[in-house]
């Protein structure tokens, strides 16, 4: 069964620190990946997503940037944190072959807090 | 930026009393979902609905759909404590987009005792 991971849980960071999330997904290949963050109360805004290694679009002019460097691999970066960046962080995956046909269920992980203080 | 819009934000009811939820979003879409988040957590989904289907059931859910009007409903019957939780629906649109997945705003929604 596929199953997607993000670390770490929750994260507090110091403004003007670099910034590294991680998330993997297990048990499919070649999936759609997305970044997205939840501020408090609030929806989702979607901030990347990729369809294949290397290739990220990107949602929103922001102070973070995202890499796939593997298939099922996304980070989500930022060299220099704001305090605007804390929220929660989202990564989820959807099967490509299914979104060919607009079937885009998403799968989640559990989510990073980031308190930039 | 949204592509939905959730109504209303916040929705308070007793157990076993139904629960509606609409959503509205901007430009044509592919399908559309709603998915869950309890507090603090990651998003489960829910349903999908195509754009060529009006209506779709799953258990005690049920799901509307109004292209003409752009706008979706779901309802929970017999709602229990448990279903306590942010109610979120989602677009793909139908424009190349196929890998996008927009959210709206939420509806949370409160069930009591």
């Amino acid at each position: 069964s596929q199953t997607i991971h993000q670390w770490p849980a929750t994260l507090v960071q110091p403004v003007g620190s670099p910034l590294s999330l991680e998330c993997t997904v297990e048990g499919t290949s070649n999936p759609n990946l997305y970044w997205y963050r939840q501020a408090a109360g609030r929806g989702l805004q979607l901030l990347f997503y990729s369809v294949g290694i290397g290739q990220i679009s990107s949602e929103v002019p922001q102070n973070l940037s995202a890499s796939r460097p593997q298939d099922r691999q996304f980070i989500l970066s930022s060299k220099k944190l704001l305090l605007s960046d804390s929220g929660f962080y989202l990564c989820a995956w959807s099967n490509r072959r299914t979104s060919l046909w607009g079937n885009t269920e998403a799968f989640f992980g559990q989510g990073t807090r980031l308190t930039v203080v | 930026s949204q592509q939905g819009e959730e109504d209303p934000q916040a929705l308070s009811i007793q157990e076993g009393e139904n629960a509606t939820m609409n959503c509205s979003y901007k430009t044509s879409i592919n399908n559309l979902q709603w998915y869950r988040q309890n507090s603090g957590r990651g998003l489960v989904h829910l349903i999908l609905i195509r754009s060529n289907e009006r209506e779709k059931h799953s258990g005690r859910l049920r799901v509307t759909l109004d292209t003409s009007k752009k706008s979706s409903s779901l309802l929970i019957t017999a709602s229990r404590a448990a279903d306590t939780a942010s109610y979120f629906c989602a677009t793909v649109g139908d424009t190349g987009t196929a890998s996008k997945l927009t959210f709206g705003t939420g509806t949370r929604l409160q069930v009591t005792l």
